[in-house]
């Protein structure tokens, strides 16, 4: 692994349904973030974390979970999707919180039905 | 509140020079990002601004005002491939990125 990896890259899912998206940084890097993209609106911060073991919720937080059991993995679950939560899911890492920039993955495309 | 504001598109021509604009409001201030977003990709670090000035960097230089809340992004010798949307974020007290909707720029030959 190179960097920052998310899967799946795209995933078309039933409302109702639980959803787990997947993000791995190989770069061991302190702080991560879940942001999602929407058409004319500017990346939102759902959930971050600033080290292993702990989160912190963002501008978006509702109906979103995340953990942070390792450096390496932030995984993002949605309990129950609703069609509001279709959107591109990018997830970040930097090396801490304070002023370094943030790498991003590749994205989630969720389309929720 | 916390805002970003970018004009939503640009137009330029190849070879030409365009700056795009952001203003922002953060509830404190911890510096300014500047990324480059490719249709269907992920964004890209460009700069960041934490004190007033310009940095330069090859043919992108990225220009803070804190004191007007105002920051710049000047291409040079525009390209086809420079044709991207471009991220303006601030950092804000709790070190988190406010970003703004981007600005779309369309290079025309």
């Amino acid at each position: 692994i190179a960097g920052i990896t998310q899967a799946p890259t795209s995933q078309i899912l039933a409302a109702g349904r639980r959803m787990t998206l997947r993000c791995t940084q190989d770069m061991r890097h302190n702080a991560m973030y879940w942001y999602r993209q929407d058409l004319g609106l500017g990346l939102r911060l759902i959930h971050y974390s600033n080290t292993a073991g702990t989160t912190g919720k963002g501008e978006v937080p509702d109906g979103y979970s995340v953990s942070r059991a390792n450096t390496d993995d932030f995984p993002l679950t949605l309990a129950s999707a609703v069609p509001s939560q279709t959107s591109v899911y990018f997830c970040a890492s930097s090396d801490s919180a304070e002023g370094n920039e943030q790498f991003f993955g590749p994205g989630t495309r969720l389309t929720v039905l | 509140g916390q805002n970003i504001d970018q004009p939503t598109e640009m137009t330029a021509t190849e070879g030409a020079i365009v700056q795009i604009n952001c203003t922002y409001q953060t509830s404190g201030f911890n510096g300014l990002f500047w990324y480059q977003q490719h249709a269907g990709e992920a964004p890209t670090f460009l700069s960041y601004n934490v004190l007033d000035g310009l940095e330069e960097k090859g043919r992108f230089s990225s220009f803070l005002s804190r004191s007007k809340g105002y920051s710049y992004l000047l291409l040079k010798e525009l390209q086809m491939k420079d044709s991207a949307s471009y991220l303006c974020a601030g950092l804000d007290s709790n070190y988190q990125l406010i970003w703004g909707a981007g600005t779309k720029l369309i290079i025309k030959p």
